[in-house]
């Protein structure tokens, strides 16, 4: 069955700095996986997907994330941080064995410090 | 604006009531799913409609169900109210086949309900 760890809960980084989300996946076959933002008191929006083309994808507002395989990961990146980014992001797999439905990680909530 | 439309936004209830959420989809989509979110456990899983079918389920208690309408909006129903149930519910919104999420979801931007 497939699984989502995402391996910190929360981080902290000052602005203008760079932002790295760590998320690991487990899956029996080649996953869907995608990062979503949740801004406080706010649904969830698509920051960006991975379905089996290029291995590096990007997103929305300058997030990027890389496939890697062999290590079983899709860490979430930016190159500069903004204050507008601090929310929460969940890291999420799609789960063919049972229709659309989507797994999600526990979420990391990114500070970011003025 | 998601084009996922949920209703009511917020909802005050007592234990042991019944109430019913609504969710009309992004035009064209297919799919409907519904999910929790509370603090303890997280973002779960609990139904997915297709086309007016049932097609997966998830972590749904036996006193909520849901049901898609041939126009495609959802409504998920809620009874027997507890304290525990307070918490976000989202619905989502999916086009391609039952089974296709290649492309993620659109969700609303969800249910927040509080039993008191």
């Amino acid at each position: 069955a497939q699984s989502v760890t995402q391996l910190d809960s929360h981080v902290s980084v000052s602005e203008g700095t760079p932002v790295l989300l760590r998320c690991n996946y487990s899956s029996s076959y080649s996953p869907s996986l995608f990062w979503y933002v949740q801004h406080p008191n706010k649904g969830l929006q698509l920051l960006l997907k991975y379905t089996s083309a290029a291995t590096l994808v990007k997103g929305i507002n300058g997030f990027e994330a890389e496939f890697k395989k062999s290590e079983t990961s899709f860490h979430l990146t930016k190159p500069s941080a903004h204050m507008s980014d601090a929310a929460e992001y969940f890291c999420v797999v799609s789960d063919k064995g049972q229709g659309g439905k989507l797994i999600f990680g526990q979420g990391t909530e990114l500070s970011v410090k003025p | 604006d998601s084009g996922v439309t949920q209703t009511p936004k917020h909802l005050i209830t007592a234990t042991g009531q019944r109430v019913t959420l609504r969710c009309s989809p992004r035009s064209g989509d297919l799919s409907v799913y519904w999910y929790q979110q509370s603090l303890d456990q997280g973002l779960q899983f609990l139904i997915q409609y297709y086309n007016g079918e049932e097609r997966a389920k998830g972590n749904i208690l036996e006193r909520f169900s849901a049901q898609q309408f041939p126009d495609l909006h959802s409504e998920l129903n809620l009874s027997s109210l507890e304290l525990g149930d307070s918490a976000l519910y989202f619905c989502a919104s999916s086009g391609g086949g039952w089974d296709r999420v290649s492309y993620g979801y659109t969700f609303g931007s969800g249910t927040r309900l509080t039993v008191v």
